[in-house]
């Protein structure tokens, strides 16, 4: 099955840009979608299809995705930002499985 | 407003079942399809079920694949989690989350709060 890779734990300075990567084999030829859960709440998607933004959500989220890493960025981090970020994909290749990486978390300093 | 709500929850023994429900209210529910994911006590989150608009297709993730049954009513805006054989693995906060096709996939773009389900004797 599909492995998706991520750091357990970033940490950057407020107004500075944070970066979390995912990795997998071949990434780049999947779509990505990037999803943020604060302690005690439901995820929210943040960016879907690699780079694109749903509506609400702030242009200092940002992604890409290339060869066998997807990057989320966040520019001008605030304290808000602070919370769990999780890579997804879909796995057609296995029985049609969506596939979650383990996890960022995201600290503020 | 568009919404998600999960109920049926709560603490089960091993190998007892249980029937989560989710109501869907502010967008046409029959038009999207949904799907079940779970998040076991300070873990991260895990796929466990995808059910199209037509109930047509549906998928399960291996590890509950002849145990879970995804369900839905499309009169009556719900989903539903029919869980059987339930193992104290199986004890996590359950989310419902609406599903949009993009480009060939689907991304998880509404979620509602999560029922906590406990496997325990």
């Amino acid at each position: 099955s599909y492995v998706l890779t991520q750091p357990p734990s970033v940490s950057v300075a407020p107004g500075k840009t944070a970066r979390i990567t995912c990795g997998g084999n071949n990434i780049g030829s999947k779509s990505v979608h990037w999803y943020q859960q604060k302690p005690g709440q439901a995820p929210v998607l943040v960016i879907y299809y690699d780079s694109d933004r749903p509506s609400g959500i702030p242009e200092r989220f940002s992604g890409s995705n290339s060869g066998n890493t997807a990057t989320l960025t966040i520019s001008r981090v605030e304290a808000g930002d602070e919370a769990d970020y999780y890579c997804q994909v879909w796995d057609s290749s296995s029985d049609h499985h969506w596939v979650f990486g383990g996890g960022t978390k995201l600290t503020v300093l | 407003e568009v919404q998600l709500v999960e109920s049926g929850g709560g603490l089960v023994q091993p190998g007892g079942s249980l029937r989560l429900s989710c109501a869907a209210s502010g967008f046409t529910f029959s038009s999207y399809s949904m799907n079940w994911v779970r998040q076991a006590p300070g873990k991260g989150l895990e796929w466990v079920s995808y059910i199209s608009s037509s109930s047509s297709t549906i998928y399960y993730a291996d590890s509950v694949k002849g145990r879970f049954t995804i369900s839905r009513d499309n009169a009556k805006n719900s989903l539903y989690l029919q869980m059987n054989s339930l193992r104290a693995e199986d004890t996590a906060v359950y989310y419902c989350a609406r599903g949009i096709a993009v480009a060939g996939t689907h991304a998880f773009d509404i979620w509602g709060q999560g029922t906590m389900v406990t496997v325990s004797s």
